[in-house]
């Protein structure tokens, strides 16, 4: 059964201290990896898919990258917008759809 | 604006009640994937429809059933409704390019009473 765990459940930094969420997974044969953000009451958003082993996206304070067991998700110098919840999710080779993980609670502090 | 549609934001029912939630994709989009997100299990799948026709199946109980109409719109109905249906119901869609992954809706937030 294809799975995925995140930690921390909960992370609190100051703004400007950077640091990374983990996200493992177990799944057979990896199709992508992706990495959403997800505000209090909405929908998911979109940030990151990753493919293979070795790949790294970037996208403004957020860099995700991603081995053959896990991916991390990397934010530099944090601002409080970036307070959400990040979630991370697999699709396998032979799905369609994906299996989240439980997500990490991101609250950076002015 | 994601371009997905779920309608209505909110909804309130009793017990034993049925409801119908519906989800209009991104124009172009021809898969529509169903989840559910409650407190303490998080986003789990349901169901997906691609042009018309169920896919998969996830954890969806034999209350809940979706359909997927011409027009490529959803809906998920949930009948005998218990407490621990409340929750937030989320449509997502995509398209042919797995690059971006889903586009998910604001979603229905569920409260039965």
């Amino acid at each position: 059964e294809d799975q995925v765990t995140q930690s921390p459940e909960a992370l609190r930094l100051q703004e400007g201290e950077s640091s990374s969420l983990n996200c493992s997974y177990t799944v057979s044969g990896l199709r992508g990896l992706f990495w959403y953000r997800q505000d209090p009451g909405k929908g998911p958003e979109f940030l990151f898919t990753l493919y293979s082993a070795g790949e790294e996206k970037e996208k403004e304070r957020l860099k995700a990258t991603l081995t053959k067991k896990e991916s991390f998700l990397h934010i530099t110098a944090p601002k409080p917008e970036d307070s959400a919840t990040y979630l991370c999710a697999v699709q396998a080779n032979y799905g369609q759809n994906f299996v989240f993980g439980p997500g990490t609670r991101l609250s950076v502090l002015p | 604006d994601s371009g997905v549609t779920q309608t209505p934001k909110h909804l309130i029912t009793a017990t034993g009640q049925r409801v119908t939630l519906r989800c209009s994709p991104r124009s172009g989009d021809l898969s529509v994937y169903w989840y559910q997100q409650s407190l303490d299990q998080g986003l789990q799948f349901l169901i997906h429809y691609y042009n018309g026709e169920e896919r998969a199946k996830g954890n969806i109980l034999e209350r809940f059933s979706a359909q997927q109409f011409p027009d490529l719109h959803s809906e998920l109905n949930l009948s005998s409704l218990e407490l621990g249906d409340s929750a937030l119901y989320f449509c997502a869609s995509r398209g042919a390019g797995a690059n971006y992954g889903y586009t998910f809706g604001s979603g229905t937030r569920l409260t039965v009473v």
